[in-house]
């Protein structure tokens, strides 16, 4: 496709459930981002991965949080036993580099709801 | 360390007036600076970014922010504001680290455009 694509486009979930989210890549583009949106709050950076890489995983909010990246493509962020203050927006972004200076291309998002 | 402030986390302005949305940011080096805008039920799309080139920089739509070292600022402009305009701003620093490095977003501005 020609941007980013993120699956599902909304989720519901139960506490205490564990969820999967799914980013597709602007292809060849090497860097990819996760971000969170809670309501009426900016961004929150989570993790960034150069290629199939993450550098610094400091941003993960708990060891609940954990993401992947395979083929230097799709990416994947878990989140286990998922709690109400889960309930988010999930952005991801990709670059064509990986450097300070790049633009990223931001996906629709996943708008998680835990109940 | 890095961040980014916004001044005003809401800001009205009337069809045809000047648009002005503040940023701030504190860094120790020479920062990468960008502004993203996100309309309502979109992803967020670059407008702008500095990148240690020209102190003022145009974007798209009409857009434009001027890097000012001595103020640490890189505030938002557009001379005459449109109905289409109203949407989120999301001013962001690249900040380095030994692991890699993050984007740091501010926290929005939601921008109402008047009849």
């Amino acid at each position: 496709g020609a941007g980013v694509s993120q699956s599902p486009s909304n989720k519901v979930t139960e506490k205490g459930k564990d969820v999967e989210l799914r980013c597709d890549p602007i292809s060849g583009h090497t860097a990819l981002y996760w971000y969170r949106q809670s309501l009426g709050q900016g961004l929150e950076f989570l993790i960034y991965f150069q290629g199939n890489s993450a550098p610094d995983k400091s941003g993960l909010p708990s060891d609940r949080f954990s993401a992947e990246r395979t083929g230097g493509s799709v990416s994947t962020l878990t989140i286990q036993r998922t709690q109400q203050e889960d309930s988010a927006v999930y952005l991801c972004a990709s670059s064509l580099g990986g450097g300070m200076k790049e633009t990223q291309y931001f996906g629709p998002g996943t708008r998680l709801l835990v109940l | 360390a890095q961040s980014v402030t916004q001044l005003g986390s809401h800001v009205s302005v009337s069809e045809g007036a000047l648009v002005l949305l503040r940023c701030n940011y504190s860094s120790s080096v020479p920062p990468y600076l960008f502004w993203y805008v996100q309309y309502p039920n979109q992803g967020l799309q670059l407008l702008l970014k500095y990148t240690s080139a020209a102190t003022l920089v145009k974007g798209i739509n009409g857009f434009e922010a001027e890097f000012k070292k001595s103020e640490t600022s890189f505030h938002l402009t557009k001379p005459s504001a449109h109905m289409s305009d109203a949407a989120e701003y999301f001013c962001a620093v690249t900040k380095g680290g030994t692991g890699g490095f993050k984007t740091i977003f501010g926290a929005g501005t939601r921008l109402f455009v008047k009849a």
